[in-house]
């Protein structure tokens, strides 16, 4: 089966400083590594995904994220943050190997950043 | 081009009633998926469908049905509500490749008194 972890509820950070928004994966396979953010009132959109190749991925507004096999992590990063970045963050996992093609997401990370 | 558009946008039913979520994507997607989402518990999956015609059950099927009518669309049936199905419904759907990712409906906002 597979799953994805989220560890942390909210991450707050001051605007102009880096980010990071954690995430861990578990899959029997090879696995396919997107992140969404939602907005207040707003479906799930989606920003970047990894697949195979280089570890790490860029994505809209910015964000970039690092797929690490040995750690099975694909941390969220930005250089630097705005204040209109403060959202709510999803990773998800799709796994090949299992033949379960349904996206399973993590519970979120909010994402705080203060002016 | 509207993507995947889901109604109503909000809704607020009684205990017992029953109510139908609609979804409709236009962007000829082979599988559809329904997720509430609660506070602290991320998206969970209540059904889903691989193909027009295939319809099965995700982690939180219980109180619910699902249709896919066609392609297009797949309709989410409360036959009887209650409280515990207070939640934001999303609708999503994806091509039928691996490495695709999910496009999301706006949510349903359904509230059980």
């Amino acid at each position: 089966a597979q799953s994805v972890a989220q560890p942390e509820d909210q991450v707050n950070v001051a605007e102009g400083n880096p980010l990071t928004v954690k995430c861990t994966y578990s899959v029997s396979g090879n696995p396919y590594l997107f992140w969404y953010v939602q907005y207040p009132n707003r479906g799930l959109q989606f920003l970047l995904k990894y697949i195979t190749g280089d570890n790490l991925v860029k994505g809209s507004y910015g964000f970039e994220a690092e797929f690490n096999k040995s750690q099975t992590s694909f941390h969220l990063k930005k250089p630097s943050a705005l204040v209109s970045d403060s959202a709510l963050y999803f990773c998800a996992v799709r796994d090949l190997s299992g033949g379960s093609y349904i996206p399973t997401f993590g519970r979120g990370t909010s994402l705080i950043v203060h002016p | 081009n509207a993507g995947v558009t889901q109604t109503p946008k909000f809704q607020v039913l009684k205990t017992g009633q029953s109510m139908t979520l609609q979804c409709a994507q236009d962007m000829n997607h082979n599988s559809m998926y329904w997720y509430r989402q609660d506070p602290g518990m991320g998206l969970r999956l209540i059904y889903y469908s691989a193909s027009e015609g295939t319809t099965d059950k995700g982690e939180v099927p219980n109180g619910y049905n699902v249709s896919r009518l066609n392609k297009r669309e797949f309709s989410l049936r409360l036959e009887s509500a209650a409280p515990s199905q207070t939640s934001v419904y999303f609708c999503a759907s994806i091509p039928g490749y691996m490495n695709t990712e999910a496009f999301f409906g706006q949510g349903t906002r359904l509230t059980v008194v």
